[in-house]
């Protein structure tokens, strides 16, 4: 079936360092893929997307290329800051497919920024 | 333009008791979703509606009713609460899943004592 598989965290990183978290997804047809944030007590709110191979999506400087052959959209920035602190979750669609189209979500990475 | 929006925020519950969790959108989207959030088990899919009058079973519906009457209501329904629905529980819509992903109310957390 369809899956997601990121990086274990906590990701622990001191404010402006170079953030890179793993994401890696199993799925048939052609996926679109997507990061959420999830702030604390708050709900996931969409942080970029990418919606067919090569494609790189970006946000508040945060990007992530889709790379079919490597079944991959890992997350970067290049410079975090202590309010990146959240919890990061990759999660794909699969499209082409008939049928309801539901979301499949990792398990969520979470990360600290240091002053 | 409010989005998704949940009511309530916060509950407590006894044992037995019922209550239903109102989730509002005002983007006229068509589907709409259910999540619990527990730690450990990142996010499951409780019920889903594809449209109005529509509704169907998701990962985790035992426990769970719902309805959608109205296009931009989902209601999430527990007859008879047990302290394993403690959780978060997240509302979510979309006009269209595969291309725009979806849109997260903030979330009810509920306490089953």
């Amino acid at each position: 079936g369809d899956s997601v598989t990121q990086m274990e965290g906590p990701v622990t990183l001191s404010e402006e360092a170079f953030l890179t978290i793993n994401c890696t997804y199993t799925a048939t047809g052609y996926p679109s893929l997507f990061w959420y944030v999830q702030y604390p007590g708050e709900g996931l709110q969409l942080l970029l997307k990418a919606t067919k191979a090569d494609d790189k999506g970006s946000n508040k400087g945060f990007e992530a290329t889709y790379r079919k052959e490597t079944t991959s959209f890992h997350l970067e920035k290049g410079s975090v800051q202590v309010s990146d602190s959240a919890v990061y979750f990759c999660a794909l669609i699969p499209v082409g497919n008939t049928g309801f189209q539901k979301l499949v979500f990792g398990t969520g990475t979470r990360l600290l920024v240091s002053p | 333009n409010a989005g998704v929006t949940q009511t309530p925020k916060f509950r407590v519950l006894k044992t037995g008791q019922s209550m239903t969790l109102l989730c509002a959108q005002d983007m006229n989207h068509e589907y709409m979703y259910w999540y619990r959030q527990d730690p450990g088990m990142g996010l499951r899919l409780i019920h889903y509606s594809v449209g109005e009058g529509t509704t169907a079973k998701g990962e985790v519906p035992d426990g769970y009713n719902v309805s959608r009457l109205k296009k931009q209501n989902f209601l999430l329904g527990l007859e008879s609460a047990a302290p394993s629905q403690t959780s978060v529980y997240f509302c979510a819509s979309t006009v269209s899943p595969g291309f725009y992903g979806y849109t997260f109310g903030s979330g009810t957390r509920l306490t089953v004592v």
